[in-house]
């Protein structure tokens, strides 16, 4: 079943603060992330495991929430850069199925 | 490395007329995935593959389509006959799967179907 990302789109100005949402109905293994830009593929930001872990890259982090099935992306001091459509992938025990949640549309302006 | 290669880059083709898009992972990876996105859909996993076997193939979306990888090197996804429904961007995407887990990306083949 589809994670479900939050919120659909958001508008930042440069310099501030998003937090993107990832939740599932089911028991979670890990949790992917990935940043795609308009035209291109999906580029890996960064993997959590089981274990409630937490995880840096520059400026973006994320944590997961095992119990509660809930991952979140945290990108502060936007920049310019980090503009594009953020996805969370979430596998179950047991398997290399990525599901993929719809994405969260992020558009930094200047 | 080159990393993921998918060709062709673009395809449009008339309903009816079968379509074959290739994959060559990256060297040393053991699982590969072929993905379609669209706008309603999002990205889907279509079907993948370790160590060149095919695991688990429920995304496909019907007899229309089918997957080969007969060799750790080359993977094929043909749609017969194609549909103008089937338009989408497909990816192909390979790992190393049991180390990091993560998934390299191809470039895509945006196909178009008339």
């Amino acid at each position: 079943q589809q994670p479900v990302q939050s919120p659909q789109a958001v508008i930042l100005r440069e310099g501030e603060d998003a937090v993107i949402n990832c939740s599932s109905s089911k028991a979670l293994y890990s949790v992917h992330w990935y940043r795609q830009k308009h035209g291109e593929a999906p580029i890996f930001l960064m993997i959590l495991l089981k274990g409630g872990e937490q995880k840096g890259h520059d400026k973006i982090s994320a944590s997961f929430n095992e119990k509660k099935q809930q991952s979140s992306l945290y990108l502060t001091a936007s920049q310019l850069s980090y503009s594009g459509t953020y996805f969370c992938g979430t596998r179950v025990t047991g398997g290399f199925k990525t599901i993929f949640g719809a994405g969260t549309r992020l558009f930094v302006k200047a | 490395d080159a990393g993921v290669i998918q060709s062709p880059r673009h395809e449009v083709t008339e309903m009816g007329q079968e379509v074959t898009l290739r994959c060559k992972p990256i060297s040393g990876h053991n699982s590969l995935f072929w993905y379609r996105q669209t706008m309603m859909r999002g990205l889907e996993l279509l079907i993948y593959f370790n160590n060149n076997v095919p695991i688990d193939d429920s995304g496909m979306p019907e007899d229309r389509f089918s997957a080969k990888m007969p060799n750790a090197s080359f993977s094929t996804l043909k749609i017969q006959p194609s549909e103008p429904r089937d338009s989408a961007v497909y990816f192909c995407a390979s790992s190393l799967e049991g180390q990091t887990n993560e998934q390299f990306f191809g470039p895509g083949t945006r196909l178009t179907v008339l």
